[in-house]
């Protein structure tokens, strides 16, 4: 079964530090891959997606992808309280057909203190 | 952008009875829909991927005759929710990925609908 995981948390770090989020797949034929922010009772809106190997910056994000080792990670600099929330990997996958779907990991809840 | 609306935000209806949630993308034509669910402290679990004229595909384990997908146009997908009973209580969000412009795989998703059967 194809996989996408993801430490559950709660990972918590001090208001200005950086919070790191890790993601491991396990289909290796995976070109896309995504990072969504769910706060609670909401839906999930899109921070960044990656499709190449590297580092991809957008402001205080940084997302990094290394399809050999099947990982894919989102750093948060100068993290804020109003960073608090689930973040979701998510990695597009192959379900047969012509057809794909996003495969999610169940989140890591990040807590920013002040 | 790229909005995604549903409508309504929230429901509460009767056991037995059949609700229909609508997706709407605002602002650009959505090749493909998607409908997820959502139980708490759970993550996104999809029901079903709808394109426009055809019929849905539906993931293994959810029943095609008690959440009906209908993807009429390029900008609305619905599911009703057939019957429904409290054990279908749960966050409903769909999702669209663009025809063309900007990235055709992300998936921009709507605010979600929060059904609670009594």
């Amino acid at each position: 079964q194809k996989e996408v995981e993801q430490n559950s948390g709660p990972l918590s770090v001090p208001e200005g530090a950086i919070a790191s989020l890790n993601c491991t797949y396990s289909d290796r034929g995976s070109q896309s891959f995504f990072w969504y922010r769910q706060y609670s009772g909401k839906s999930p809106e899109l921070i960044m997606f990656i499709y190449s190997n590297g580092d991809k910056e957008d402001g205080r994000f940084t997302a990094q992808l290394n399809k050999a080792s099947q990982y894919v990670s989102l750093l948060i600099r100068d993290s804020q309280p109003s960073d608090s929330a689930t973040y979701l990997c998510a990695v597009k996958m192959y379900s047969g057909g012509s057809n794909y779907k996003l495969t999610f990991g169940k989140g890591t809840l990040l807590t920013v203190n002040p | 952008g790229a909005v995604v609306s549903q409508h309504p935000s929230r429901v509460i209806c009767k056991s037995g009875t059949s609700v229909k949630i609508e997706c709407r993308s605002l602002d650009f034509q959505a090749t493909t829909m998607f409908w997820y669910r959502q139980f708490p402290k759970q993550s996104l679990m999809l029901m079903a991927t709808s394109n426009e004229g055809s019929k849905a595909t539906y993931e293994q384990g959810v029943e095609k005759d008690k959440f009906l997908i209908n993807h009429a146009s390029l900008t609305l997908s619905t599911l009703t929710v057939t019957s429904a009973h409290p054990e279908d209580s749960s966050f409903y969000i769909c999702s669209a990925t663009r025809t063309s412009g900007g990235s055709t795989d992300t998936q921009y998703f709507g605010p979600g609908t929060r059904l609670t059967v009594l």
